[in-house]
């Protein structure tokens, strides 16, 4: 089946400093891609929807500023998380949907902010 | 606006038993419907998925879901539950354009041996 790939799957950063998570498909195309964050025991919360050569539609609430998506190419997207706070630490997620409308997930990063 | 409901938290059932986890959706229109599973600290992997047809769906694993619009549910099914089906499940629906999914809170299910 189709797969999205998630780099790197944890990671640990210095607050202050920026992090950035990658999301490919590695099968296929994907003209739109999606950012989630999910907190513990809890459901996925979209941050964002990325496609390919426009700017992110973010969701309400969610920093512009601060979860920085770059959507390059039909096989990346990029997260970048400026001005790291401990209060960013979380499991995020990427999904990306095929030509057939159906949406595959990445393993998804853990960050933690120290 | 659309939603998605999972009414049971936490299941517990015994290995070998049946299984059925609930899902209930609002939307206005066809919605696309999917599963996923989660196991901990991993990312989501896609189960089964109902876009138009058969109303009984087949998935991975053993599994199947069967739309009914009539009671706006897409319950997921298995017969015969295994020890390695201990997971999180989450019911999604495809909103308005297909632009994004909406995930229920999900349903975490443990198994007895």
């Amino acid at each position: 089946g189709a797969v999205v790939s998630q780099h790197p799957s944890r990671v640990i950063c210095k607050s202050g400093t920026s992090v950035k998570i990658e999301c490919r498909s590695l099968d296929f195309q994907a003209t739109t891609m999606f950012w989630y964050r999910q907190f513990p025991k809890q459901s996925l919360m979209l941050m964002a929807t990325s496609n390919e050569g426009s700017k992110a539609t973010y969701e309400q609430g969610v920093e512009k500023d601060k979860f920085l998506i770059n959507h390059a190419s039909l096989t990346l997207s990029t997260l970048t998380v400026t001005s790291a706070h401990p209060e960013d630490s979380s499991f995020y997620i990427c999904s990306a949907r095929d030509v057939g409308n159906t949406i595959y997930f990445g393993e998804g990063s853990w960050l933690t902010v120290v | 606006a659309q939603s998605v409901t999972q009414p049971d938290i936490h299941i517990t059932v015994s290995e070998g038993a049946s299984l059925e986890l609930r899902c209930n959706y609002s939307y206005g229109a066809t919605p696309y419907l999917f599963w996923y599973v989660q196991s901990p600290g991993q990312g989501l992997q896609l189960l089964l998925k109902y876009f138009s047809g058969d109303t009984l769906v087949q998935g991975i694993k053993g599994f199947e879901a069967e739309f009914k619009r009539s009671q706006s549910s897409f319950n997921l099914r298995k017969p015969s539950v295994h020890w390695s089906d201990a997971a999180e499940y989450f019911c999604a629906v495809a909103a308005s354009g297909y632009n994004k999914l909406i995930f229920g809170a999900g349903t975490r299910l443990a198994v007895h041996p």
